[in-house]
């Protein structure tokens, strides 16, 4: 079946440091990725997208690199901040719905 | 400003009532979902609506109902069959096709 996963359920980086949050999806035929932020208490937040027909894409500090060949899927923030600490979700495009991965929590320390 | 509203923000439940979430969006959004999250886990989608008047189930849609009478609403009643409710459900939204979802900010619902 289709899913999506994580690499590491937390990471812990020191603030300036540059972080990344990793993810594996199973559905070669997925064709579009985003990249959530939760703050603990609140919804999700939207960080950046990617369609299968990219490989790179860039934000404010943040990069998604997408490596269809081993489905693959990586989230980078630069300069990693203290208002970066979170909880970080992948998802995938499932047809009629995103299928979300299990998350990854950053902690930022000085 | 467009947006998703959830409320309440906090909800309280005795064993055995029913409790009815409220998700309201003005973004003009065609889908609205439904997704429940337990303590340092991740989402687990309840039910979701592609246009009005039809939904189809999630992966845990036992123990709970929703209707979609008008595109900006999309209630969820948690039964007094769902044996275990205390979590926090996040509603979301948006366009059909490959777009993002935009969130609510969360009703956190606990069995007293």
């Amino acid at each position: 079946g289709e899913s999506v996963g994580l690499h590491l359920p937390t990471l812990s980086v020191q603030e300036g440091d540059n972080s990344i949050i990793n993810c594996a999806y199973s559905n070669s035929a997925s064709d579009y990725f985003i990249w959530y932020k939760q703050e603990s208490g609140k919804g999700p937040q939207f960080i950046i997208d990617i369609r299968s027909n990219m490989d790179k894409r860039q934000g404010q500090r943040v990069t998604v690199l997408l490596n269809k060949t081993v489905k693959h899927l990586s989230l980078q923030i630069a300069a990693t901040q203290p208002g970066d600490s979170a909880v970080y979700f992948c998802a995938e495009n499932g047809g009629d719905k995103l299928i979300f991965g299990t998350g990854t929590r950053l902690q930022v320390f000085p | 400003d467009g947006g998703i509203t959830q409320s309440p923000k906090y909800l309280f439940r005795k064993e055995g009532q029913n409790v009815t979430l409220s998700c309201e969006q003005n973004l003009n959004h065609d889908a609205m979902y439904w997704y429940r999250q337990d303590p340092g886990q991740g989402l687990r989608l309840i039910y979701y609506s592609q246009i009005v008047n039809d939904f189809q189930k999630g992966d845990i849609a036992e123990g709970y109902s929703v209707s979609r009478e008008k595109k900006e609403s999309f209630p969820l009643t948690v039964t007094s069959a769902q044996k275990n409710p205390t979590a926090f459900y996040l509603c979301a939204s948006s366009w059909a096709g490959l777009y993002g979802y935009t969130f609510g900010s969360g009703t956190r619902l606990t069995v007293v």
